[in-house]
């Protein structure tokens, strides 16, 4: 079925370094791809997102190219903030269910001041 | 801006007892969701509901059920709670209207429920 891989966390970074979060998907047909960000003590907010093969979704200094060749989505920004100590969800729709989406299991970003 | 609400932020139960949680959404959207996050397995689906009394079972619905008798509120029910259903529960909320947008999903803010 429709999966997201994401690398496995935790990661922590200093400010002002560069932050890249590898996200890899498997799905049938062309899913719309998404990151999310939970900050502490709260749900998910959507961070960005992609719908077909080759966009650019940006928002807030991050930005993830979708990348149908190498099936992947990866995050990145290019200097990061103490504000952006968050875990980081990539998830995809499900081509079955086009509102369903499937989830990976999160990477905890630490950055340090 | 798009509000998803969810009546509790933390609870406390014991084991056996029916618990029920309330996800209110005010953004007139035909789609709502029951998730659970729990460390290192990202977020699972539960159940979905895609229309005032229509639910489906999502990955892992057992030990759940749900309810939605009016379009802006779905409420997730634990009909007899036990320490595996410990976890963060997330309430969303997507429109079914046709087009890329509607596959975005908007977020409550999260109950955390501790079953002893």
């Amino acid at each position: 079925g429709d999966s997201v891989t994401q690398m496995e966390g935790p990661v922590t970074l200093s400010e002002e370094a560069f932050l890249t979060i590898n996200c890899t998907y498997t799905a049938t047909g062309y899913p719309s791809l998404f990151w999310y960000v939970q900050y502490p003590g709260e749900g998910l907010q959507l961070l960005l997102k992609a719908t077909k093969a080759d966009d650019k979704g940006s928002n807030k200094g991050f930005e993830a190219t979708y990348r149908k060749e190498t099936t992947s989505f990866h995050l990145e920004k290019g200097s990061v903030q103490v504000s952006d100590s968050a875990v980081y969800f990539c998830a995809l729709s499900v081509s079955s269910n086009d509102y369903k989406l499937s989830f990976g299991a999160g990477t905890t970003v630490t950055v340090r001041a | 801006d798009v509000k998803v609400t969810q009546s509790s932020r933390y609870l406390v139960k014991r084991t056996g007892e029916k618990v029920f949680l309330e996800c209110v959404q005010d953004m007139d959207h035909e789609n709502m969701f029951w998730y659970r996050q729990d460390p290192g397995l990202g977020l699972r689906l539960i159940y979905f509901s895609y229309d005032v009394k229509m639910k489906e079972k999502g990955d892992i619905p057992e030990g759940y059920s749900v309810s939605r008798e009016k379009k802006e509120r779905f409420s997730l029910i634990l009909e007899s709670a036990s320490t595996n259903q410990t976890s963060m529960y997330l309430c969303a909320s997507s429109s079914f209207s046709p087009g890329q947008g509607r596959k975005t999903q908007y977020f409550g803010p999260g109950t955390r429920l501790l079953v002893l």
